[in-house]
């Protein structure tokens, strides 16, 4: 039981380059984000996804987008990738509905855009 | 809108002792979780703890326990016996229990320091 999986753990990009980054879980849950770490703003909600194929924009969304392939995976892609999106990111999971309300996380990306 | 803040960017203790970090949060919820997660350098988000709004009682889970004041809308961490591997970034959480998405806002967050 892996829990909640991210990949690459670092990345160094130039401005206008693209990547995606990869979530996975194994913990059946329905309900997945991405957020984005940056120092004394602690953890900011990028987008989320309530269950397969359905996504929704949190507090900080443009400049990213998300796919919701199946249960398990919840993708962040960057189409051109700026300065400004230099960050740590997070992929978490939570079964919403259920009375624990706990989101779980993944061990993190270190992206570096120059 | 909710908002969770932490005042304090950093407290340091001395192994053995005890901190409290502070929490506040705004919200027009009646029912709700708080949490407390832990980052060590790791980067791994680590929960700490957690708190149902509709309880009385504080939550504690061994040397890590919380002051939960509804009224005043207010959720410190005391961390007993401080260790050196308490050292981390502590963040405070919110979570509505109407939001379906389960959706959370964190705070800045607090650095803890553990000098031996």
């Amino acid at each position: 039981n892996a829990g909640v999986t991210q990949t690459p753990k670092f990345q160094v990009l130039k401005t206008g380059q693209s990547m995606t980054l990869q979530c996975a879980q194994d913990m059946n849950h329905n309900s997945m984000y991405w957020y984005r770490q940056d120092p004394g703003m602690g953890l900011r909600l990028i987008y989320y996804s309530a269950s397969e194929g359905t996504t929704d924009k949190g507090e900080v969304p443009n400049g990213y987008n998300v796919s919701r392939l199946n249960k398990r995976e919840f993708s962040l892609r960057l189409e051109s990738a700026a300065p400004s999106q230099t960050s740590v990111y997070f992929c978490a999971s939570s079964e919403a509905r259920d009375q624990e309300g706990v989101q779980y996380f993944g061990p993190g990306t270190r992206l570096t855009v120059t | 809108a909710q908002t969770v803040t932490q005042s304090q960017p950093e407290m340091s203790v001395q192994e053995a002792e005890t901190v409290t970090l502070s929490c506040t949060y705004d919200t027009s919820e009646s029912d709700y979780y708080l949490f407390w997660y832990k980052q060590p350098p790791s980067r791994q988000m680590i929960l700490v703890i957690r708190q149902e709004a509709y309880k009385q009682q504080n939550a504690t889970e061994n040397r890590f326990s919380v002051n939960f004041q509804k009224a005043a809308k207010s959720f410190s961490l005391k961390i007993s016996d401080s260790q050196l591997g308490d050292a981390a970034m502590y963040f405070c959480a919110y979570r509505a229990i109407t939001d379906s998405w389960g959706k959370f806002q964190f705070g800045a967050g607090t650095q803890v320091v553990v000098t031996p």
